[in-house]
């Protein structure tokens, strides 16, 4: 069973427009780390963020932010005044104890196309 | 320059054959993974390993194997038992904080 679920599969916006990047994660453990990936061209994977099952905070960087509501058990991020250099494949991911030592669990990422 | 070195970037094969793609890492990180990446699909655990002489199956070991010999080291062998190999195959490591740190990938064609 997919265990995140990314049911976005491409959005494309136009530069300035802001957009949100859906994710819905499934797990039984307390203990879980939720992750963004940014996957450019190149195809090497980039860090965005790591959040703790214990820490509800939504978080700010720069345009980018994320909103993880344990409830409906999403992980959400949004950028703002997007950029054509956004343009990439994200990928949401978890991490439990419970699961193959901590290995992160992805889903099938978002392809994000934002035009000038 | 410290990081994770995965080579070859790209590898183009014969049905058939044997291929070992390698991922050395020189920041003396314990934890290490294999990743396999289809077009439109997320990233797949193959295998991972916590420490040398040590690994676990991931979700697709099936014609897969690995060797955990030195901390810096995890080659992974793709075998021709594999029946679908053509893929994007990425390493990553794991400085105990939880966040992967990826190498560049290797592209494996198999014609």
């Amino acid at each position: 069973a997919q265990k995140v679920t990314q049911a976005q599969t491409e959005i494309s916006v136009v530069e300035k427009e802001d957009v949100t990047l859906d994710c819905v994660y499934e797990t039984r453990d307390t203990t879980y780390y939720l992750f963004w990936y940014k996957q450019p061209p190149s195809g090497e994977l980039v860090f965005l963020i790591r959040r703790n099952s214990f820490d509800e905070q939504n978080e700010i960087s720069g345009r980018y932010s994320w909103n993880f509501q344990k409830s409906t058990s999403s992980f959400n991020f949004t950028i703002t005044a997007s950029q054509v250099v956004d343009s990439a494949v994200y990928f949401c991911a978890l991490s439990e104890g419970s699961n193959s030592g901590y290995a992160l669990n992805f889903g099938k990422g978002t392809s994000l196309l934002v035009t000038p | 320059d410290g990081g994770i070195t995965q080579s070859p970037k790209y590898l183009f094969r014969k049905e058939g054959q044997n291929v070992t793609l390698s991922c050395e890492q020189n920041l003396n990180h314990d934890a290490m993974y294999w990743y396999r990446q289809d077009p439109g699909q997320g990233l797949r655990l193959i295998y991972y390993s916590q420490i040398v002489n040590d690994f676990q199956k991931g979700d697709i070991a099936e014609g897969y194997s690995v060797s955990r010999e030195k901390k810096e080291s995890f080659p992974l062998t793709v075998t021709s038992a594999q029946k679908n190999p053509t893929a994007f195959y990425l390493c990553a490591m794991d400085p105990g904080t939880g966040e992967l740190f990826f190498g560049e990938g290797s592209r494996l064609t198999v014609l």
